[in-house]
């Protein structure tokens, strides 16, 4: 079946440093791929997407680029604040089944220190 | 805008109890999920609703879970008897008709039992 595959955390970075975090999938079919965010004591957030190869998601630094000949959508910001530590959550649309529905990866916590 | 909302934000019981968890969507939402999350581990969608509808309840225990939307509005998710498995964040989202891919998440329902 589909499935969302993500680097394991924590990953802990200096502020101001540059994150990347890994994300591939497996998915018969063309999903599209989203990056979530739950911040601390809070509900998941879309935090971007992307709906066909190529496409590159972006939101307040983040961007993730969907690459499709390595099954990818890897989520990456320039220079990381404190206000960035958060668990963050890769994953794809699914319809098999006949219905729409999301399928997440496990997730990864990411602490930013000043 | 009211995000949504749930209650009990924790719960504790011993194991044979029942427990229900209760959520209320954002105002004008008419697609409603439920999911559960284990720890270290990403959302898993149990039931989602169209209106009052449950239009995908595949992934529901239903020997011991159940769930309702009476009024097309807020929703219940029932555990009877509660096992020590189900000690999990039980997530409830929200979305505008054919929007699944943007959905808007609660804060959740941690539950444990013991």
């Amino acid at each position: 079946g589909n499935s969302v595959t993500q680097m394991e955390g924590p990953v802990t970075l200096s502020e101001e440093a540059f994150l990347t975090i890994n994300c591939t999938y497996t998915a018969t079919g063309y999903p599209s791929l989203f990056w979530y965010v739950q911040y601390p004591g809070e509900g998941l957030q879309l935090l971007l997407k992307a709906t066909k190869a190529d496409d590159k998601g972006s939101n307040k630094g983040f961007e993730a680029t969907y690459r499709k000949e390595t099954t990818s959508f890897h989520l990456e910001k320039g220079s990381v604040q404190v206000s960035d530590s958060a668990v963050y959550f890769c994953a794809l649309s699914d319809r098999s089944g006949g219905y729409n529905k999301l399928i997440f990866g496990a997730g990864t916590r990411l602490a930013v220190h000043p | 805008e009211a995000g949504v909302v749930q209650s009990p934000r924790y719960k504790i019981i011993e194991k044979k109890q029942p427990v229900a968890f209760w959520c209320n969507p954002i105002s004008g939402h008419n697609t409603l999920y439920w999911y559960r999350q284990n720890l270290g581990q990403g959302p898993e969608l149990l039931i989602r609703y169209e209106n009052e509808e449950a239009v995908d309840d595949s992934q529901l225990p239903k020997d011991r879970f159940s769930a309702e939307r009476l009024k097309g509005v807020d929703s219940t998710l029932k555990i009877q008897p509660a096992e020590l498995g189900d000690s999990a964040v039980y997530l409830c989202a929200s979305s505008l008709e054919g929007q699944f891919n943007e959905q808007f998440f609660g804060p959740g329902t941690r539950l444990t039992v013991l």
